[in-house]
């Protein structure tokens, strides 16, 4: 199984700051396979990157993925308010197809 | 628009079963595949099965391996999850969640959520 650790567990930012979020897996991932989501509470998670670098339909800009083999990045480049959430990175390259524990972006 | 509509959670006594179903719509439902996750109260999200397109590759996650079972319908464009000897820890909202093809891929479109209640 693929074990995914995000950190840092809980980043707390000003709207307007950078966010940077990273999802290391213990093996390595086709970048094919690699996914970032936007969960706010009592919702559903939103899909915001596949193959690890590529902008789902309506994701703005603001949001970049990057990365391969082992380590994966988030990057928003510009928080707005909407943006504070919990993230996921997920690997769907292996079964399981396992999510790491979350990020937490919160304001400052 | 493509829409996908869990239904079926509820409260259940630990031992008991539920069916989950997901009504698709907005799209060709065989044409790709479909996953079910989960979020139990203060967890993260938790992936525990994978079904393609057309239905021939189906994968568990071990927490629930042969307890629950998946299965999808192409003439009701439905999904179901058969969940078996259920346990406390099963208690969550669970999603069936579209994927962008009809293999493996992330969740593109997601239900709302049905939750289930395991407790005596």
């Amino acid at each position: 199984e693929i074990v995914l650790t995000q950190s840092p567990g809980t980043l707390s930012l000003s709207p307007g700051e950078r966010a940077t979020l990273s999802c290391r897996a213990s093996q390595s991932v086709s970048s094919s396979y690699l996914a970032w989501y936007q969960q706010k509470p009592g919702q559903a998670p939103r899909l915001l990157i596949y193959g690890t670098s590529n902008r789902a339909t309506g994701i703005p800009d603001r949001f970049s993925g990057s990365g391969s083999g082992t380590d994966f990045t988030l990057t928003i480049s510009r928080l707005e308010p909407e943006d504070f959430a919990v993230y996921y990175c997920q690997q769907y390259g292996s079964s399981p197809f396992t999510f790491g524990p979350g990020a937490k972006v919160d304001i400052k | 628009e493509v829409q996908l509509v869990e239904s079926g959670g509820g409260l259940v006594q630990p031992g008991g079963s539920l069916r989950l179903s997901c009504a698709a719509s907005g799209f060709t439902f065989s044409s790709y595949s479909v996953n079910w996750v989960r979020l139990a109260p203060g967890k993260g999200l938790e992936w525990i099965s994978y079904i393609s397109g057309g239905g021939a590759t189906i994968y568990y996650a071990d927490s629930v391996k042969g307890r629950f079972t998946v299965s999808r319908d192409r003439a009701e464009k439905s999904l179901y999850l058969q969940m078996n000897g259920l346990r406390d820890e099963d208690t969550a909202v669970y999603y069936c969640a579209r994927g962008m093809s009809s293999g493996r891929s992330g969740g593109d479109y997601w239900g709302q959520g049905t939750l289930v209640t395991v407790s005596s």
